[in-house]
């Protein structure tokens, strides 16, 4: 079992509409949670960091993290053509050591 | 401004021969990372270093090495590339009160 789990889509979705990005995972100790962006070619920029459960929003993004059930979740409202990209999960005990989920591909169609 | 700069962007090389990718930071961070990733996977961390301190990920090939000169450079040394090893090598930096990651371009290396 991986140790951490994300959907690897490829998931699109008309302009405009809600895109919904979630991870699971299985060490007990992870405490930091992270969303990545990473467009083609290119490498990750930091979207959202949490730390412990609970929410964060941030303009068009919410971050959402659910210790009791292992869960993560990005939300992207009112979604772009720019938002298209993959989108990695990440995760850490210590936050310096990372375990990335394997990426959902998004496409925003206009 | 580019904060993580890996040189080069695109690198080809042949079956066997040794090829070096580099990083620069202008973030002044102690920690740096080398990643590999392949399509469609997640980043696999290679190595990290804490200053000087290297720490090897148990499962990260002999073949691959690493060199970190100073604060701002770091290296990475492919000894003999397999054509298994064709991936994107991306350099990180952390630092700062949340030792937030901060990722370069990347580095898409082919074996042919």
């Amino acid at each position: 079992q991986k140790e951490v789990e994300q959907d690897p889509g490829p998931l699109s979705v008309p302009e405009g509409a809600i895109v919904s990005l979630n991870c699971t995972y299985s060490n007990s100790a992870f405490q930091y949670f992270m969303w990545y962006r990473q467009y083609s070619r290119k490498g990750p920029e930091l979207l959202m960091y949490t730390y412990s459960s609970g929410n964060k929003e941030d303009g068009r993004f919410t971050a959402q993290v659910d210790k009791s059930s292992k869960y993560i979740s990005l939300f992207i409202r009112d979604s772009q053509p720019s938002d298209s990209a993959t989108y990695l999960c990440a995760m850490s005990p210590n936050d310096y050591k990372l375990s990335f989920g394997a990426g959902t591909t998004v496409t925003v169609r206009a | 401004d580019a904060m993580v700069i890996q040189n080069p962007r695109y690198q080809v090389t042949q079956f066997g021969k040794p090829v070096t990718l580099s990083c620069s930071q202008t973030l002044n961070h102690n920690v740096m990372y080398w990643y590999q990733q392949k399509s469609s996977q997640a980043p696999k961390l290679l190595f990290h270093y804490y200053d000087k301190d290297f720490n090897n990920e148990a499962d990260t090939p002999d073949n691959f090495q690493s060199r970190r000169p100073n604060t701002s450079f770091c290296f990475l040394d492919i000894r003999s590339p397999g054509l298994g090893d064709a991936a994107m090598y991306l350099c990180a930096t952390a630092g700062g009160p949340k030792n937030i990651q901060y990722f370069g371009a990347g580095t898409r290396l082919s074996v042919l």
